[in-house]
């Protein structure tokens, strides 16, 4: 069956610390896959696009990676910051289907 | 200010109450759609339109109707509310089914 797997439901890490955000996939075959943030009582906003064709895409502290081999795409925040707390969706171009998310929290 | 402007933003009501939920945007997409999101489940798509008078099904349609008779505007109607389709809701507008999507901040709505 199909499926999207975002790593885990919460990740906790300490300010200054680089975030690692993982997005999964199964029986998929993606062009291209976007990550979205989402903050509490609001709704999702888009953050970046990564095409089948482009190993990594960058702006500003944002880094996300996408490989259509093992079928993941990484998204990383670099220097994160407690401004940085929300969850982030993964959600691929097939009819946009979108992860659960996972819940970043930046403790300072 | 480009945004998707939906209301109510929250909602109680009963079983069988019909309801509609509107939304709008400025933004002249011609893509338009609505998702639920439910703890652990993720956004998942209800209904999409691609232009005017054109709406198709996404995954989760049981229960729900649109209607898309102008650009701007792409309401969802329950028509019998049940308590399952107690939700956080969310319209999204965009230049294409797989471009980035604008959202609303989302619609509570609670069937008792």
């Amino acid at each position: 069956s199909q499926k999207i797997e975002q790593n885990s439901e919460a990740l906790n890490i300490q300010e200054g610390k680089t975030a690692t955000l993982t997005c999964n996939y199964t029986n998929y075959s993606p062009a291209y896959l976007q990550w979205y943030r989402q903050d509490p009582g609001r709704g999702p906003v888009f953050l970046l696009l990564i095409r089948e064709n482009e190993k990594e895409k960058r702006k500003e502290r944002l880094k996300v990676t996408f490989d259509t081999t093992l079928k993941q795409s990484l998204f990383h925040i670099t220097a994160s910051q407690p401004a940085d707390s929300a969850t982030y969706l993964c959600a691929l171009d097939n009819d946009m289907r979108f992860g659960a998310g996972t819940r970043l929290t930046v403790k300072p | 200010e480009a945004q998707v402007t939906q209301n109510p933003r929250y909602l109680i009501t009963v079983t069988g109450k019909k309801l509609t939920v509107t939304c709008s945007q400025n933004m002249n997409h011609e893509y338009m759609s609505w998702y639920r999101q439910d703890p652990g489940l993720g956004l998942r798509q209800i209904y999409y339109s691609m232009n005017v008078e054109v709406t198709d099904k996404g995954d989760v349609p049981e229960g729900y109707k649109v209607s898309r008779k102008e650009k701007r505007n792409f309401p969802l109607i329950l028509e019998s509310p049940s308590p399952n389709q107690t939700s956080l809701y969310f319209c999204a507008s965009s230049w294409g089914p797989n471009q980035p999507q604008h959202f609303g901040d989302g619609t509570r709505l609670s069937i008792l």
